[in-house]
């Protein structure tokens, strides 16, 4: 069972517009939501976060938006660089037992053009 | 410089040959983490570590077995490596248990392949 949901395997943008990758989840129990951003032969990398008592959290040219009642969350990149192609994964965060697991989604390629 | 790494980076074997993956990070984190990422299935937990001697299975750990000897160190073992266990797999850590929803530190992956 998928908690954790990407539904757009790839997206296309065009350099200097906005680039907004989508992510649902199902488990009301996530405390916490994260971004991790991956480049090619690297290992992801944060992004950025937000805790599930927040519904908006900016990071320079990234806005983190979750909306809880439709267990939706959204990463918008204003504007977009060519830099900021790679695969893009949505995860979140549960306390089970003493520690916290991250539950990742399945990755948006995203390809900023020219 | 803070990193995790792990050796090797890229591995061909044959089926039924043990192997061990090392991972490494010089941060003294307490949590260590293995995942391993396949298409459409994104990362998948294998095992986590919460502290020296302290080890529990993720969400795919058949197959696979781990030890925390050292705080640093964090090897994944594959006592006889099948060609299903094909993926490519990231070691992490994370300075504490529940911090900024467990922000976890990768590293570069090690791609496997078993024949």
């Amino acid at each position: 069972d998928q908690q954790v949901k990407q539904n757009s395997p790839s997206l296309s943008v065009q350099e200097g517009r906005i680039s907004i990758l989508n992510c649902d989840y199902t488990n009301s129990m996530f405390d916490y939501f994260l971004w991790y951003k991956k480049y090619p032969a690297e290992g992801p990398t944060f992004l950025i976060s937000i805790s599930s008592i927040k519904d908006k959290n900016e990071d320079g040219r990234f806005t983190v938006f979750l909306n809880k009642s439709a267990k939706h969350l959204s990463l918008h990149i204003v504007p977009s660089q060519p830099g900021d192609s790679a695969v893009y994964f949505c995860a979140a965060s549960a306390i089970t037992g003493t520690a916290s697991k991250l539950t990742f989604g399945t990755g948006t390629r995203l390809q900023v053009t020219l | 410089e803070a990193q995790v790494t792990q050796n090797p980076r890229y591995l061909i074997t044959v089926t039924g040959k043990k192997l061990t993956v090392t991972c490494s990070q010089n941060m003294n984190h307490e949590y260590m983490s293995w995942y391993r990422q396949d298409p459409g299935l994104g990362l998948r937990q294998i095992y986590y570590s919460m502290n020296v001697e302290v080890t529990d299975k993720g969400d795919v750990p058949e197959g696979y077995k781990v030890s925390r000897k050292e705080k640093r160190n964090f090897p994944l073992i594959l006592e006889s490596p099948s060609p299903n266990q094909t993926s490519l797999y990231f070691c992490a850590s994370s300075p504490d248990l529940a911090v900024k929803g467990n922000e976890q530190f990768f590293g570069p992956g090690t791609r496997l392949t078993v024949l």
